[in-house]
């Protein structure tokens, strides 16, 4: 079964950092390109950084470039989120997902098809 | 940087109806770049529609997604206890994801 366990959340104070962890299994994870998702409590979903399997290719929601940086291990089966200078506003459940690169017809299928339970970062004094 | 919009925000419904929700887009999305989520309290989302009308594995054939080009619609045929949640849909476009900011489908 596909397995992607997200820890490393926490409470931490504003301009702080934190690493988030994600563990993968279950799957290729070396031929996955993976991605970072936040939800603010009782907030929407919002996309948060993504990285291509051979982390060649790595792009990040404005709300975040520059303070949080995205990569992976691929011998480790394991994605990571460094965040620094945190903010009130970027308290949420953050959520790792797979992008699996699905291809038909002649086209891309651009989803998300398997998601972590989450881990919860708090920015707080 | 293209923005998804749901209708209605909430939409109060009881068990046995249909529900037709809607994701209307900012600018032209591919068919294959749009994909919906299902959200219940304390889970992750889960996939349920992806190339905007192919169901994913497991999803029941209430379920099912039409549109292109800025509209496209969620609808569940007959609504099941465990359907009540949250609805996102999403797009892929300029190596950018954007979520829609939800509907919540309750119990009426």
């Amino acid at each position: 079964d596909v397995q992607l366990v997200e820890s490393g959340g926490g409470l931490v104070k504003p301009g702080g950092s934190l690493r988030l962890s994600c563990a993968a299994s279950g799957f290729t994870f070396s031929s996955s390109s993976m991605n970072w998702v936040r939800q603010a409590p009782g907030k929407g979903l919002e996309w948060v950084s993504s990285i291509s399997s051979t982390s060649s290719y790595i792009f990040y929601a404005d709300s975040v470039k520059g303070r949080f940086t995205i990569s992976r291990d691929n011998a480790k089966n394991s994605l990571y989120l460094q965040m620094n200078s945190l903010r009130a506003e970027d308290t949420a459940v953050y959520y790792c997902a797979r992008y699996p690169g699905y291809f038909s017809g002649g086209s891309y299928y651009y989803y998300f098809d398997y998601w972590g339970q989450g881990t919860l970062v708090t920015v707080s004094s | 940087e293209i923005v998804l919009t749901q209708s209605p925000g909430t939409l109060s419904l009881s068990p046995g109806e249909r529900a037709t929700l809607s994701c209307r887009a900012s600018q032209g999305v591919s068919s294959t770049y749009l994909a919906w989520y299902q959200q219940k309290p304390g889970q992750a989302p889960r996939l349920l529609i992806y190339g905007a009308s192919s169901r994913a594995t497991g999803i029941p054939d209430r379920f099912s997604g039409s549109g292109s080009g800025t509209d496209f619609t969620l609808t569940i045929s007959r609504l099941e206890p465990e359907d009540f949640a949250v609805y996102y849909c999403q797009q892929y476009g300029s190596s950018l994801w954007t979520f829609g900011q939800g509907t919540k489908v309750e119990i009426k």
